[in-house]
């Protein structure tokens, strides 16, 4: 069963402006995943937040943790055509269990 | 370091087959795990194998099993095949043993089930 669910489950921007993407989780957390997939391929690791980090940067990619909430997001500024993807968010509920994924957002980004 | 490899990559089963799935991890990760991903169900975690041994498992009937090699590559097996097995099986493999590890993926095999 899913533990992450995203939000929206699609969305759709312009060239240049911000996508932002939100996951809610039931349990707590050893830390929390974003991975991105390309039409029907593999999955790409994005970025890995902790449950004690509130928030992570890389390039372009913000991400958010609240464990109050049990809620993350994630924000990609100044979208490109290539950031065309599905993005998913997982959990893992603690060390050595299994990565959980939510069903994704997917994003268009028209040019 | 090559990256995770996934044979074959496309695959035509019958209803009632069997069919074997295999992965090579990246050299050195000694965890592969195994997910199931259709447009309905998402992403469902079927299993992960480290150091040989099954270490979680998700909630699939018997009918799918895996398992690893002491090389670290694994294999999955589906057994009496269903039409709603038809999907895309992605393997990831990791350092260390667990979900929480950072996961290397597979491009994945499409089974197609007639």
């Amino acid at each position: 069963s899913q533990q992450g669910e995203e939000d929206p489950q699609a969305l759709s921007i312009q060239e240049g402006e911000n996508a932002t993407m939100n996951c809610s989780y039931k349990t707590s957390i050893n830390n929390l995943q974003w991975y991105r997939q390309n039409s029907g391929r593999g999955l790409v690791h994005l970025i890995l937040i902790r449950s004690n980090e509130r928030e992570k940067h890389s390039g372009r990619l913000r991400v958010t943790l609240d464990t109050s909430k049990k809620s993350s997001s994630l924000l990609i500024t100044a979208s490109r055509a290539a950031d065309t993807a599905s993005y998913f968010c997982a959990t893992a509920y603690q060390a050595g269990t299994a990565l959980i994924f939510g069903k994704g957002t997917t994003l268009s980004v028209s040019s | 370091k090559a990256g995770v490899t996934q044979t074959p990559r496309y695959l035509i089963k019958t209803r009632g087959q069997q069919v074997t799935l295999s992965c090579s991890p990246i050299s050195g990760h000694r965890s592969v795990s195994w997910y199931q991903q259709t447009p309905g169900q998402g992403l469902q975690f079927l299993f992960e194998y480290f150091s040989e041994t099954q270490r979680n498992k998700g909630n699939f009937p018997g009918r799918f099993s895996g398992r690893q090699f002491s090389n670290s590559r694994s294999e999955m097996n589906v057994s009496t095949l269903e039409l709603g097995d038809s999907a895309l099986y992605l393997c990831a493999s990791s350092e260390g043993q667990g979900g929480h590890n950072e996961q290397f993926f597979g491009p994945g095999t499409r089974l197609t089930v007639l």
